[in-house]
């Protein structure tokens, strides 16, 4: 079974800093997607970027990066330019290129943003 | 177009009652899931389906039961809900393929 491991229960960055959230998984797969998703105060969870496992390129989305290291199973989530509203709970999640598409998550980060 | 709505918002249960969460998407998604949320931590799937009347249990489904008649509604069943079963319940929905789950807006239901 898959699993997806954040090892930062919480971080904090001053406002227009950048901020990197760490996330590593396991699994014997070789295809599959991986996710960043924010959860502010509202519960409402929202995606922030997704990868491609067979893509080398990382995804960016905006300020949001990532920097994907397929061979050590590690995928960061970077958030340059820190605003106010960036403040949340953020999971890294997997899931299988087959299947169910069943997400698997990490036990997230809760990130504070400084002014 | 309201996405994936989830019903009630807020329930306080008594040990032992029973209670249906409600959860209807309008995408036509043929995928559908029901996770939980323990205070600090990460979403752990309970159930999911398919497509209409295709159900398969998650990581964590004990004292939990679902159906799906229909591809717009999931209901999740609680059977003799207990203290452990106190967390934040969402519904999400996808099509099938490379394309992200939608999430409802959470169930925070509370068991004394």
């Amino acid at each position: 079974a898959q699993t997806v491991t954040q090892s930062q229960p919480e971080m904090s960055v001053q406002e227009a800093e950048t901020v990197t959230l760490s996330c590593t998984y396991d699994t014997s797969e070789s295809d599959y997607y991986l996710f960043w998703y924010k959860q502010p105060p509202s519960r409402q969870m929202i995606l922030v970027i997704r990868q491609e496992a067979y893509k080398q390129q990382n995804a960016t989305e905006n300020r949001f990066s990532v920097n994907f290291q397929k061979a050590a199973k590690s995928f960061s989530l970077k958030i340059s330019d820190s605003q106010l509203g960036d403040a949340a709970m953020y999971f890294c999640a997997y899931r299988s290129f087959q299947g169910a598409q069943k997400l698997v998550f990490g036990q997230g980060t809760r990130l504070t943003i400084n002014p | 177009n309201a996405g994936v709505t989830q019903t009630p918002k807020f329930r306080i249960l008594k040990i032992g009652q029973s209670m249906t969460l409600q959860c209807t998407q309008d995408m036509n998604h043929n995928y559908m899931y029901w996770y939980r949320q323990d205070p600090g931590m990460g979403l752990k799937l309970i159930y999911y389906s398919v497509g209409a009347g295709i159900t398969d249990k998650g990581e964590v489904p004990n004292g939990y039961n679902v159906s799906r008649s229909t591809t717009e509604d999931f209901p999740l069943r609680l059977e003799l809900a207990a203290p452990s079963q106190t967390s934040v319940y969402f519904c999400a929905s996808s099509h099938e393929g490379p394309y992200e789950q939608y999430f409802g807006p959470g169930t925070r239901l509370t068991v004394t």
